[in-house]
């Protein structure tokens, strides 16, 4: 299982553009074996998918967040991005990215601890 | 993207067995033995419980299992301990989108 840790601003202010990185530890992020992932979590509310990447570059996203979402990856650095466009107060939550398995994206076995990220002026 | 159906609350005993379920559809869960299951305590991040319907990783207690019947997968705590308060989730792939579903989550409670 690889360790993976968000970083980025705790907070945004509206119509700015979030930005976070996963630093992905124990393993490539070059192996096949993986979709790297974003997941959100809004307060009390339940687990949202954000979109995936595959190491080839492939990116996979949320059709309601699509015309906002990035999704990137940097195998020198080993890690991979998240930006999210335009943000209002809706895109206030938990962050994590995860890595999920190839085979079938719903076996997410390891997930960073998560950031929130606060859309604010 | 439509959600699966899980209760919002189940509560039990300590040392009784719950079950909670977690209800797709024929493009889901009923034709896909990819489901899997996540404990998520306050503030932390979610945890795979089991995937693939019935498998638990390793280190997951045995007090975990999963299973399916139809459209609607199930996830039963035997043995309810306070540790096991937590929400949990599903997840399963689904052939009308390349991104897997989450359930509504459910809130254990243990009295």
């Amino acid at each position: 299982q690889v360790q993976l840790q968000e970083s980025g601003p705790g907070l945004v202010k509206p119509s700015q553009t979030l930005s976070l990185t996963c630093i992905v530890s124990g393993g490539s992020i070059n192996s096949g074996d993986y979709y790297w992932s974003w997941i959100r979590q809004h307060p009390g509310k339940g687990l949202e998918w954000i979109g995936y990447i595959y190491y080839s570059g492939s990116t996979y996203y949320n059709p309601s967040l699509k015309s906002r979402v990035t999704i990137s990856i940097d195998m020198s650095k080993n890690q991979f991005s998240l930006k999210l466009s335009s943000v209002t107060a809706a895109d206030t939550a938990v962050y994590y990215c995860a890595s999920s398995d190839y085979n079938s994206s719903e076996k997410i076995d390891s997930w960073g601890q998560g950031t929130l990220v606060t859309v604010s002026s | 993207q439509s959600a699966l159906t899980q209760p919002a609350s189940v509560s039990g005993s300590p040392g009784q067995s719950i079950t909670i379920s977690c209800t797709g559809t024929s493009s889901d869960v009923g034709n896909y033995n990819y489901v899997s299951w996540y404990q998520q305590h306050p503030g932390k991040a979610p945890k795979l419980m089991i995937y693939e319907v019935t498998n638990r990783p390793s280190g997951v207690s045995n007090r975990f299992s999963g299973s399916k019947s139809g459209n609607t997968a199930s996830l039963t705590i035997s043995g309810l301990q306070a540790e096991d308060e937590a929400d949990y989730y599903c997840s399963s792939y689904t052939s009308s989108s390349t991104l897997s579903l989450f359930g509504t989550g459910t809130k254990v409670t243990v009295l």
